[in-house]
């Protein structure tokens, strides 16, 4: 595997199940983010991770759990949805480190999520 | 705070015809300035970036974009389009201390017709 992977690529699951979205990337990064992309609306960041660290939780409900136990490896566990959070979830990961350099970020595919 | 405007939500073109992919940011100082590529179920790609410098930038699949300050505009172009650059074409800004927090456009669809 290379790059940034996501599991599963879809996912349907009802307003009471409880589930997991995984990422892992394979670049050797340090950093790894969530975002969610809705139609007709902007990519919205949800969660940072930098060493394993969350540094950045842009105000996302707590329906939303994320995981980081390496920095390979990074989850999105899921219970009680609303329909609204039905969206393409998309992970990242970037070099990460220093804040006074930007390093590139590299998305995996995406995971579609619907709630119903 | 940052922000994005991407005016054009779909643009058609013709397969040859030049391109030309508008983008506006607000920001209170020079920004961190990309932008990203996403075809039909893939993630997002980055296509070129401007940090510093040559305010005309190149990047891949024979894209540039050019930094005007005194527009708030970080325009993309190509002046040859093929079918394959069909997608859809996200613009961003990041802060210039580097903290890797981008805000996105909305995207804009890019068409192809033969």
């Amino acid at each position: 595997e290379t790059g940034v992977t996501q599991t599963p690529r879809h996912l349907v699951m009802g307003m009471t199940n409880k589930k997991s979205l995984k990422c892992e990337q394979h670049l050797g990064h340090n950093a790894m983010y969530w975002y969610k992309q809705s139609a007709k609306k902007p990519l919205e960041l949800m969660f940072v991770y930098n060493f394993k660290e969350q540094t950045e939780n842009n105000s996302v409900p707590s329906r939303f759990s994320p995981e980081c136990p390496n920095s390979s490896h990074l989850f999105l566990h899921l219970h009680t949805l609303q329909p609204e959070d039905s969206a393409l979830y998309l992970c990242a990961s970037s070099q990460g480190g220093s804040a006074s350099s930007y390093n590139e970020q590299f998305f995996g595919p995406g995971t579609r999520l619907t709630v119903l | 705070a940052q922000s994005v405007t991407q005016p054009d939500i779909h643009i058609t073109v013709s397969e040859g015809a030049s391109l030309e992919l508008r983008c506006n940011y607000s920001y209170g100082a020079t920004p961190y300035l990309f932008w990203y590529v996403q075809s039909p179920g893939q993630g997002l790609q980055l296509l070129l970036k401007y940090f510093s410098g040559d305010t005309l930038v190149q990047g891949i699949k024979g894209f540039e974009a050019e930094f005007k300050r005194s527009q708030s505009s970080f325009n993309l172009r190509k002046p040859s389009v093929h079918w394959s650059d069909a997608a859809e074409y996200f613009c961003a800004v990041g802060p210039n201390f580097g903290n890797e927090k981008l805000t996105f456009g909305t995207g804009t669809r890019l068409t192809i017709i033969p």
